[in-house]
């Protein structure tokens, strides 16, 4: 079975465009997961979805960020407009309500110049 | 407010040891879980181990066991018999009670192996 798939695996942008993140959670799994990881701040949850509806977006830093699930099988997490300080690696992951772990995506590495 | 400490920011151990990573976490609540994630260079997040809270027995996954003191709030992962892969950045992870399965992460140890 595919793991989680994320596009693309590397991004750099200038700063003031938009940029927008892809992923695919695993065949079946209702939950996603968007974090994003910094040297700084560590793993940070910035929003989760469960059976494609918005649960918790408390960690999406402003207004620049937003995400969506319009399916099952695809979620776009979008930045506009793009700032330096946004650069990080950004997962996407899943879990199915019967299991307890996440599986994680390979991450976007953003840069934003 | 729940929280994930992970006190050691690096660790070495040689080739075909044991180690031991520390993992403390805060929580007012009965229920919750528990987990680590290995992350090697190459940056992806590989799940490794799960404990729940009402678990009576401490969980092992091949080489990893999970050293659970619930009295403590320690979570500590044991890996046996360490490898030249087993380098890389581990994170203790809680998931949050009352959520779909959020989980909060430590900072992480980096381990390195010695040959």
């Amino acid at each position: 079975d595919a793991g989680v798939i994320q596009s693309p695996r590397h991004e750099v942008t200038e700063m003031g465009q938009e940029v927008t993140l892809r992923c695919k959670p695993i065949s079946g799994h209702n939950s996603l997961f968007w974090y994003r990881q910094t040297m700084m701040r560590g793993l940070e949850l910035l929003i989760y979805f469960n059976n494609n509806v918005p649960i918790d977006d408390s960690g999406m830093p402003e207004d620049r960020f937003s995400a969506k699930m319009p399916n099952a099988s695809f979620s776009t997490l979008k930045i506009q407009p793009s700032e330096p300080r946004d650069s990080a690696v950004y997962f996407c992951a899943s879990s199915d309500r019967g299991l307890y772990e996440q599986y994680f995506g390979p991450g976007t590495r953003l840069t934003v110049t | 407010a729940q929280k994930i400490t992970q006190t050691q920011p690096g660790m070495f151990v040689q080739e075909k040891e044991a180690v031991t990573l520390d993992c403390t976490y805060d929580t007012s609540d009965q229920s919750y879980g528990l987990f680590w994630y290995k992350q090697p260079s190459s940056g992806e997040m590989i799940f490794l181990i799960y404990q729940g809270s009402y678990d009576e027995q401490n969980a092992t996954e091949g080489r990893y066991s999970l050293n659970f003191q619930k009295a403590r709030k320690s979570a500590n992962l044991v890996i046996s018999a360490s490898q030249l892969g087993d380098s890389a950045m581990y994170f203790c992870a809680m998931r949050v009670t009352g959520s779909q399965g959020n989980l909060i992460f430590g900072k992480g140890t980096k381990l390195s192996v010695k040959p």
